[in-house]
């Protein structure tokens, strides 16, 4: 099955350094990633649509600067959380689907728990 | 009103007990419907999609009103495997947008 690979699974680090998390579809080409935050007991909530070399789109709310996102290839999405503050603190995680359709569902990574001290 | 809405839970059942989830959509042009599964600080995992037929994988059982816009998982005798949070999750269109995601429902089986 479709197989998205995330890494770093966990990530501790202090106020205002920059963090990149890696995103790869390892058995599709996924032409568009999606990237979700999720915290303590909260719904996944969508942070950006990540598309193959074009910029991506921001959810309302989100700040492009701060939560740098490249789809540079069709195999890779990355997502920098620039100038880490404690409230930065959560559950990152990206989505891709191998195609259209009701059948394919989307494929999660594994996640990565980030936390700023 | 949030877009997708699920019963808050936490949802404590004895093994072999049979329980329902519900949850409702918002958007009337949603067009895919899918139940996951996420367990504790883990990724979510489809359980099944959703037809308007309805659809069952073993002791799965979802169902999918469209008039109502209301969506169902059945869990019949449960396991203890089956306490993890369930995320009752609806796609607009099928393929190049983001999954909308409900709250989850916790549920814990007890031995």
């Amino acid at each position: 099955g479709a197989v998205v690979s995330q890494h770093p699974s966990r990530v501790i680090c202090k106020s205002g350094t920059s963090v990149k998390i890696e995103c790869r579809s390892l058995d599709f080409q996924a032409t568009t990633m999606f990237w979700y935050r999720q915290f303590p007991k909260q719904s996944l909530m969508l942070m950006a649509t990540s598309n193959e070399g074009s910029k991506a789109t921001y959810e309302q709310g989100v700040e492009k600067d701060k939560f740098l996102i490249n789809h540079a290839s069709l195999t890779l999405s990355t997502l920098t959380v620039t100038s880490a503050h404690p409230e930065d603190s959560s559950f990152y995680i990206c989505s891709a689907t191998p195609g259209a359709g009701l059948d394919y569902g989307y494929t999660f990574g594994s996640g990565t728990r980030l936390t700023v001290v | 009103r949030k877009e997708v809405e699920q019963d808050p839970g936490p949802f404590n059942v004895p093994e072999g007990a049979t329980v329902a989830f519900n949850c409702t959509y918002s958007n009337s042009a949603s067009q895919s419907f899918f139940w996951y599964r996420q367990d504790c600080r883990k990724e979510p995992k489809l359980l099944m999609s959703v037809y308007s037929s309805g659809n069952e994988d073993g002791r799965f059982t979802a169902q999918l009103n469209r008039a109502s816009q209301y969506i169902s998982l059945l869990i019949r005798d449960s396991k203890l495997s089956d306490s993890a949070t369930y995320l009752c999750v609806v796609n607009v269109i099928s393929g190049n947008t983001p999954l909308v995601f409900g709250k989850g429902t916790r549920l814990s089986v007890i031995a």
